[in-house]
């Protein structure tokens, strides 16, 4: 049973505009949630996150939002650089399991120049 | 950058035989994990430690078992390798008590079954 979801396996955008990647989940208990970013070769390296009593967290360019009541959350990035095409994962964790943290399957970004 | 690294980055080993992938961690975090990274299913937790000799079963955790004997330490064995266990390994580490759930990952290792 897949409790966190990324339904889009890919997206491609063009440099300059806004990247949006969206996150489903289905266990209401989740309480804290995170981006990771990964490269090929490389380790997941954790993006943003956001906790359950806010609905939007923003860093620079990265904005994750929280629709509790629609169990989804997105991350926006803008503007889109090339540098940032690689594949993002949304990530979940209820406190009552420690620190174990719950993946999406991934969504590969791609931004042309 | 965490300081985590992994050994081997990469290994071809035959169906049969055990396998041990060893994480270490500079960092003196509380908290390690083992993923495996699969085409289709993301990141899963094969299984983790929250303390020296304190290991606990994740969602893939059969064919694999875990040692934690120090801190900086925690070793994957595959007791008898099979093909559905080629994947890519990834070792994480946190820290306990802090509130944002972040965990940091090694770079990898990449583990091909034949």
């Amino acid at each position: 049973d897949q409790q966190v979801k990324q339904n889009s396996p890919s997206l491609s955008v063009q440099e300059g505009r806004i990247s949006i990647l969206n996150c489903d989940y289905t266990n209401s208990m989740f309480d804290y949630f995170l981006w990771y970013k990964k490269y090929p070769a490389e380790g997941p390296t954790f993006l943003i996150s956001i906790s359950s009593i806010k609905d939007k967290n923003e860093d620079g360019r990265f904005t994750v939002f929280l629709n509790k009541s629609a169990k989804h959350l997105s991350l926006h990035i803008v503007p889109s650089q090339p540098g940032d095409s690689a594949v993002y994962f949304c990530a979940a964790n209820r406190k009552s399991s420690g620190d174990k943290l719950t993946f999406g399957t991934g969504t590969r970004l791609a931004v042309r120049p | 950058d965490a300081g985590i690294t992994q050994s081997p980055r990469h290994k071809v080993t035959e169906t049969g035989t055990p396998v041990t992938l060893r994480c270490h961690q500079t960092e003196n975090h509380r908290y390690m994990y083992w993923y495996r990274q699969d085409p289709g299913h993301g990141l899963r937790l094969i299984h983790y430690s929250y303390g020296v000799k304190d290991t606990d079963k994740g969602e893939v955790s059969d064919g694999y078992s875990v040692s934690r004997s120090k801190t900086e330490d925690f070793l994957l064995t595959l007791e008898s390798a099979t093909s559905s266990q080629t994947s890519v390994y990834f070792c994480a580490i946190s820290e306990a008590g802090e509130l944002s759930y972040e965990q940091y990952f090694g770079p990898g290792t990449r583990l091909t079954v034949t």
